[in-house]
């Protein structure tokens, strides 16, 4: 059975950082392109990074490019989005997520989320 | 990176059909078939419902199904029950190898 288990989230100041992680079980991790996706409670989904099995190719949404770095260890089945420069405006729910069908770019795999709340 | 476009809000009757469109460009959902559709109750994960434009994962019903037409993609659900009041949205890969979500629509079954 696949599972993803996000941990990390938490309250942090403007400015500050946070490393979000997300523990992977359950398939062959380092073959599978995986993805953050963000969403405010009450809001849409957004799309915020993804990377590919090797962890050499990645890409960011606008709003988080340069701020943002997602990385893994496959040896340890685990993903991560290291957050610097946080904003109030990236306060959100954050989710790992992947897919059985092309993981480059469908998510039918999620994690349970984890929030992250930017407040002085 | 602007968001896909989808009506706020949709709503039928048990047993009728509804269709939700997204709106994207030439650079996303008008260039290429990787447009998916996704389910989300309150206070639950998504729920992939629709890849590769029309196709349907295992276990999905049939009464959901996906087409594209340019720009715009849509989501048709028929037969309408009330399971399937919840959050729809569209999302596209983008010609800058990113993906974008529409803003979501509320399906409301009355």
């Amino acid at each position: 059975e696949v599972q993803l288990v996000e941990s990390g989230g938490g309250l942090v100041q403007p400015g500050g950082s946070l490393r979000l992680s997300c523990a992977a079980s359950g398939f062959t991790f380092s073959t599978y392109w995986m993805h953050w996706v963000r969403q405010v409670p009450g809001k849409g989904l957004v799309w915020v990074s993804r990377l590919d099995g090797d962890g050499s190719a990645t890409r960011y949404a606008d709003s988080v490019k340069g701020r943002f770095t997602i990385s893994r260890d496959n040896a340890k089945n685990t993903l991560y989005l290291q957050m610097d420069s946080l904003r109030a405006e990236d306060t959100a729910v954050y989710y790992c997520a992947t897919s059985y069908y092309d993981s480059r770019v469908y998510f039918d795999y999620w994690g349970q989320g984890t929030l992250v709340t930017v407040s002085s | 990176q602007s968001a896909l476009t989808q009506p706020a809000s949709v709503s039928g009757s048990p047993g009728q059909s509804i269709t939700i469109s997204c709106t994207g460009t030439s650079s996303d959902v008008g260039g290429y078939p990787y447009v998916s559709w996704y389910q989300q109750h309150p206070g639950k994960t998504p729920k992939l419902v629709i890849y590769n434009v029309s196709k349907r994962p295992s276990g999905v019903s049939n009464r959901f199904s996906g087409s594209k037409s340019g720009n715009t993609a849509s989501l048709t659900i028929s037969g309408l029950q009330a399971e399937d009041e919840a959050d729809y949205y569209c999302c596209s890969y983008v010609s800058s190898s990113t993906l974008v979500f529409g803003g979501g629509t509320k399906l409301t079954v009355l």
